[in-house]
């Protein structure tokens, strides 16, 4: 079945600097790639996703980059806020979605 | 629409209890998903229905656990009995159309724990 690793699990940054969140998976028939961010106390909430048919997508100061060839696919947020701050998971689905182990983002004001 | 509702938020039981977890999916979803999640092993999927349909339960850790969906509006996961490993925070979510493609709608979760 699939497994997604996820790295880093913590990230620290101040206010205004670029964090970055990458993900790895196995199976090579994965074809969906979603993100999600976990407030305290909250469910996960979807922020971003991309299909296999695409490299990269943006929204706003969130942007997603998938590599097929290497199996790896990335998050970016530039100009973090402290509202940023929260655990995100990346996943991935080829038969079911599976979810990453998360990264803790903290930003600092 | 008030999202996906979940009862209860918190419970804290001694082994060898039943525990039963409720979960209202958002109107019109017709897929279910209960998930569990540890520091451990992070979000688990345990299992999911569509259209009330048990799909697929190979998440499910054991026989303990039971989950059902009597209806579109309403379901339950339930352990019986409790141990302290089954202490986690279970998540209900739903989607609407695409199996595993669609944006899962999540509730704010149970932490159950088990003394």
């Amino acid at each position: 079945g699939e497994n997604v690793e996820q790295h880093p699990s913590t990230l620290s940054v101040q206010e205004g600097d670029s964090a970055v969140i990458k993900c790895t998976y196995s199976d090579s028939a994965s074809n969906y790639f979603p993100w999600y961010k976990q407030e305290l106390g909250k469910g996960p909430q979807l922020i971003i996703d991309i299909r296999s048919n695409v490299g990269e997508k943006k929204d706003q100061r969130i942007a997603v980059t998938l590599n097929k060839t290497a199996k790896h696919f990335s998050l970016h947020i530039t100009e973090t806020q402290p509202e940023d701050s929260a655990v995100y998971f990346c996943a991935a689905r080829a038969d079911k979605l599976i979810f990453g182990t998360g990264t803790r983002l903290q930003v600092f004001p | 629409d008030a999202g996906v509702i979940q009862s209860p938020r918190h419970e804290v039981t001694e082994m060898g209890q039943e525990v039963t977890l409720r979960c209202k999916p958002i109107s019109g979803h017709d897929y279910l998903f209960w998930y569990r999640q540890t520091m451990m092993r992070g979000l688990e999927l345990l299992i999911y229905f569509n259209n009330n349909v048990p799909i697929d339960d190979s998440g499910m850790p054991e026989d303990r656990f039971s989950a059902k969906m009597p209806n579109a509006s309403f379901s339950t996961l339930k352990i019986q009995p409790s141990e302290p490993r089954d202490s986690a925070v279970y998540f209900c979510a739903s989607s609407f159309g695409t199996r595993h493609t669609g944006e899962l709608f999540f509730g704010e979760g149970s932490r159950l724990t088990v003394l």
